[in-house]
């Protein structure tokens, strides 16, 4: 067990619909990462926070938003759902910016239909 | 932009035999990572290396860096049915952490 807490663990929704994804980072840990990992695209970096706020940003589409809350945890916020958006999304924690290694939550399987 | 590649993408060996895993990435870097994923599970972190000419061990797993080639590779000594899993390794750019393909290990009897 990482530590780090992703709710739900699989989701099933339809085209145009909008979910959100939840993360609870490590306890201490101020930043987190989101990962998308799918079957053609591999693990691609979608969005980092540090202490509330964003610090870098990956292949993140404009339909998808995040954000970090005062208490550290984060959420992942997909819209226009299309059934490419298919995947398993991870969220990770780390101390501080990649000082050290990031430890992963178990994921969430997204399936659009 | 950071690219990470590795190779091979698929590994099938038989027990016992020795591998190794290549990890090239493309812009200077100051730290690799090599991560596990069994199917459908999450990420384990199994070594994270600093500096050039880091060799880190565990178990039946080994990693080195070199830091002035920009490889990275992950050696496999007398594999196991418990090492069947999907290797990554990861390298940081300034705030973010890329990852490479991926390698498919499965080891048969």
């Amino acid at each position: 067990d990482s530590g780090v807490t992703q709710t739900p663990k699989h989701l099933i929704t339809a085209t145009g619909q909008r979910v959100t994804l939840r993360c609870s980072p490590r306890s201490g840990d101020l930043s987190v990462y989101w990962y998308q990992q799918s079957l053609d695209q591999g693990l691609q970096f979608l969005i980092q926070y540090y202490n509330g706020e964003e610090r870098a940003k990956g292949n993140i589409l404009e339909r998808f938003s995040a954000q970090q809350f005062p208490d550290l945890h984060s959420e992942l916020n997909l819209s226009s759902l299309e059934l490419g958006d298919s995947a398993l999304y991870f969220c990770a924690s780390s101390v501080r910016t990649y000082t050290g290694e990031l430890f992963f939550g178990e994921g969430s399987r997204l399936t659009v239909l | 932009e950071l690219k990470v590649e590795q190779n091979p993408l698929f590994l099938s060996m038989q027990e016992g035999k020795n591998y190794t895993i290549y990890c090239n990435y493309s812009t200077t870097s100051d730290r690799l990572y090599w991560y596990r994923q069994d199917p459908g599970k999450s990420l384990e972190s199994l070594f994270v290396l600093l500096s050039n000419g880091a060799v880190k061990q565990e178990g039946r797993l080994m990693a080195s860096l070199d830091t002035k080639a920009r490889l990275s590779t992950l050696h496999i000594t007398a594999a196991v049915h418990d090492l069947s899993a999907t290797y990554f390794c990861a390298v940081t750019n300034t705030d973010k952490l890329i990852f490479g393909t991926g390698t498919r290990l499965q080891v048969f009897p």
